[in-house]
């Protein structure tokens, strides 16, 4: 079975300044998925990065990055220079190894709120 | 525009009411999933198809059945609503094969049991 762990339920950041938040998982798969997901109070679930298990590079788009530690089992998700508009719920996914078919287990989720 | 719409935003039903949550999505994927969030939980899997008239079993099934009769229906039965259904439901599909980017979600229905 896989799970994921963040144990951050709240953040409080500064505009402008890095924000890293948790995330570690377990599982038994050679190979799965990693993907932050961000929800705003809207409701709406937005895609923001993925990892797979076999990637050599940390992944990043645009403002986000990875921070992806195989031995550790973390997948930390680093925001540089935050914004208001990342006040959000993110959500930390993964899949199993048949990626097309796979169930995405989530963790808990972190409450951010950026402060001007 | 890929899109997975649910079709209520917010309802209210009571205590013993049958409820159909109804999701369309237009972008043929094969799979799609039912999610419930609640604060402090996360999102946990209700229910899922791979195909059409499939389905199977996620980690919280109890009180809910599911109907996937087309593609781009999928549709979640509260057989009996109860209070502590009371939550976010959200819709989400994929396609059969691997895309990096996971699942497209729904905007979410906020269901309230009185």
């Amino acid at each position: 079975a896989q799970k994921i762990t963040q144990t951050q339920p709240g953040m409080f950041v500064q505009e402008k300044e890095a924000v890293t938040l948790d995330c570690t998982y377990d599982t038994s798969d050679p190979s799965y998925g990693l993907f932050w997901y961000k929800q705003p109070s809207s409701g709406e679930m937005i895609f923001l990065i993925y990892q797979g298990s076999y990637d050599q590079q940390n992944a990043t788009e645009g403002r986000y990055s990875l921070n992806f530690q195989k031995a550790r089992k973390s997948a930390n998700l680093v925001i540089s220079a935050s914004q208001l508009g990342d006040s959000a719920m993110y959500f930390c996914a993964m899949s199993g190894a048949n990626f097309g078919n796979e169930k995405l287990t989530f963790g808990t989720g972190t409450r951010l709120t950026i402060i001007p | 525009d890929v899109k997975v719409t649910q079709s209520s935003r917010y309802l209210v039903k009571r205590t013993g009411e049958k409820v159909f949550l109804e999701c369309v999505q237009d972008m043929d994927h094969e799979n799609m999933f039912w999610y419930r969030q609640d604060p402090g939980l996360g999102l946990r899997l209700i229910y899922f198809s791979y195909d059409v008239k499939m389905k199977e079993k996620g980690d919280i099934p109890e009180g809910y059945s599911v109907s996937r009769e087309k593609k781009e229906r999928f549709s979640l039965i509260l057989e009996s609503a109860s209070t502590n259904q009371t939550s976010m439901y959200l819709c989400a599909s994929s396609p059969g094969t691997f895309l990096n980017y996971g699942y497209t979600f729904g905007s979410g229905t906020r269901l309230t049991v009185v």
